[in-house]
């Protein structure tokens, strides 16, 4: 069965420090991989979208970047922190080709402090 | 992807009694999704419904869909308390929504036990 892992849970980061957020999938080849945030009391942005390794699309200029370095791997990074980062980060996936709905990861509490 | 708007925001009701929220959205598509999240937590896919389909089904679930009016509401039926969480809709245009489902500020449903 096809399974996804977001790590950490919890993060509590101090302003101008690097930040790497790792989410990888289990059990299912050449999924969509996805970033989204979620600030306090907002619904969810769409940060970055992936259809293939190395392939990266960005809905929102920002202090983020992403990467797929393998198949079912997404990285979430930043050089430097700003406190406008904190937030719940989710990973998901979905089958290529789309058409069904999406499997999320258990998501990131960001703190920067 | 377009956004879905759902409406009310919030929704408080006693624990056994049925839940309605609703879903409007902008432009055809291909099928609309409902989605479920707990406090702190990640979305959980509830059901699909695709645009040639008017009402489904799954266990204390109906999502019914109007493409004429482009609108869906989504029925929880003899609601419990674990039911409390937060719903999102999420329309997806033709193409397969690779470009990542967007998702509004959802409908806060909290049971009162």
């Amino acid at each position: 069965s096809q399974t996804i892992h977001q790590w950490p849970a919890t993060l509590v980061q101090p302003v101008g420090s690097p930040l790497s957020l790792e989410c990888t999938v289990e059990g299912t080849s050449n999924p969509n991989l996805y970033w989204y945030r979620q600030a306090a009391g907002r619904g969810l942005q769409l940060l970055f979208y992936s259809v293939g390794i190395g392939q990266i699309s960005s809905e929102v200029p920002q202090n983020l970047s992403a990467s797929r370095p393998q198949d079912r791997q997404f990285i979430l990074s930043s050089k430097k922190l700003l406190l406008s980062d904190s937030g719940f980060y989710l990973c998901a996936w979905s089958v290529r080709g789309g058409g069904s709905g999406y499997t999320f990861g258990s998501g990131t509490r960001l703190t920067v402090v | 992807s377009q956004q879905g708007e759902e409406d009310p925001q919030a929704l408080s009701i006693q624990e056994g009694e049925n839940a309605t929220m609703n879903c409007s959205y902008k432009t055809s598509i291909n099928n609309l999704q409902w989605y479920r999240q707990n406090s702190g937590r990640g979305l959980v896919h509830l059901i699909l419904i695709r645009s040639n389909e008017r009402e489904k089904h799954s266990g204390r679930l109906r999502v019914t869909l109007d493409t004429s009016k482009k609108s869906s509401s989504l029925l929880i039926t003899a609601s419990r308390a674990a039911d409390t969480a937060s719903y999102f809709c999420a329309p997806m245009s033709s193409g397969g929504g690779a470009d990542g489902l967007t998702f509004g500020k959802g409908t806060h449903l909290i049971i009162q036990p």
